[in-house]
């Protein structure tokens, strides 16, 4: 079954550490991969796309198509990261359509 | 811009009534998404319209409908309310339609069955 998962539910690191979110797909074709970011108190929001492929707040994320892992790393982290971050993509859900779905997200805790 | 934006906050209801919720979508936007968080589910695809139209539904009783009007604003309504719905209703929209978009959430409407 097609599906996407984000095996850690709580990650905690210091402060400058590096960080890494896992975000595993299964799907056979190739994939617009997401990562969305909801800070506390605050409205679920894009953080980066696959395609644009570009860096966000310092993010980045490369789409390891052998591994069908979609992977969200920072070299540094900031007290500010912390937040809960969700990936997504679209599956096929039948009769033509695909639907965006999401991971059920990582809560990233970053340690002063 | 103004977001995409959400009403009522809170809505409270029980078992067995009917609940309405408002999305108005970002200006210029045509595609409508609803999804429900339920602790502990993260998000789960509700309904997707576009241009007036139901284009997707996900794995969701047929209690659970709603429609989008000429000026793309949208209504999900459940009916014969569970104590299982309390959750909070999330409403997306993006540009164009198509799961690669990204998507622009509102706040959400926090939907509470006693």
């Amino acid at each position: 079954a097609q599906r996407v998962t984000q095996p850690e539910k709580l990650l905690s690191v210091f402060k400058g550490a590096p960080v890494e979110l896992k975000c595993n797909y299964s799907y056979s074709g190739s994939p617009e991969l997401f990562w969305y970011v909801q800070y506390s108190r605050q409205r679920l929001q894009l953080l980066l796309r696959h395609i644009s492929r570009e860096s966000i707040k310092g993010f980045t994320a490369d789409l390891n198509k052998g591994e069908t892992s979609f992977h969200l790393k920072k070299p540094f982290a900031q007290e500010e990261d912390s937040a809960m971050y969700y990936c997504a993509i679209p599956l096929y859900s039948g009769a033509g359509s695909y639907q965006l779905t999401f991971g059920k997200g990582t809560k990233l805790s970053v340690i002063p | 811009e103004a977001g995409v934006t959400q009403s009522p906050t809170h809505l409270i209801k029980t078992r067995g009534q009917q609940a309405t919720l408002r999305c108005s979508p970002i200006s210029g936007h045509t595609s409508v998404y609803w999804y429900q968080q339920a602790l502990g589910l993260g998000l789960q695809f509700l309904l997707w319209y576009d241009e007036g139209e139901e284009r997707n539904r996900g794995n969701f009783p047929p209690r659970f409908s709603g429609r989008q009007f000429p000026n793309y604003s949208s209504e999900l309504n459940v009916n014969a309310l569970e104590l299982e719905d309390s959750a909070l209703y999330l409403c997306a929209s993006s540009l164009e339609e198509g799961a690669g978009q990204p998507q622009h959430f509102g706040d959400g409407t926090r939907l509470s069955i006693l």
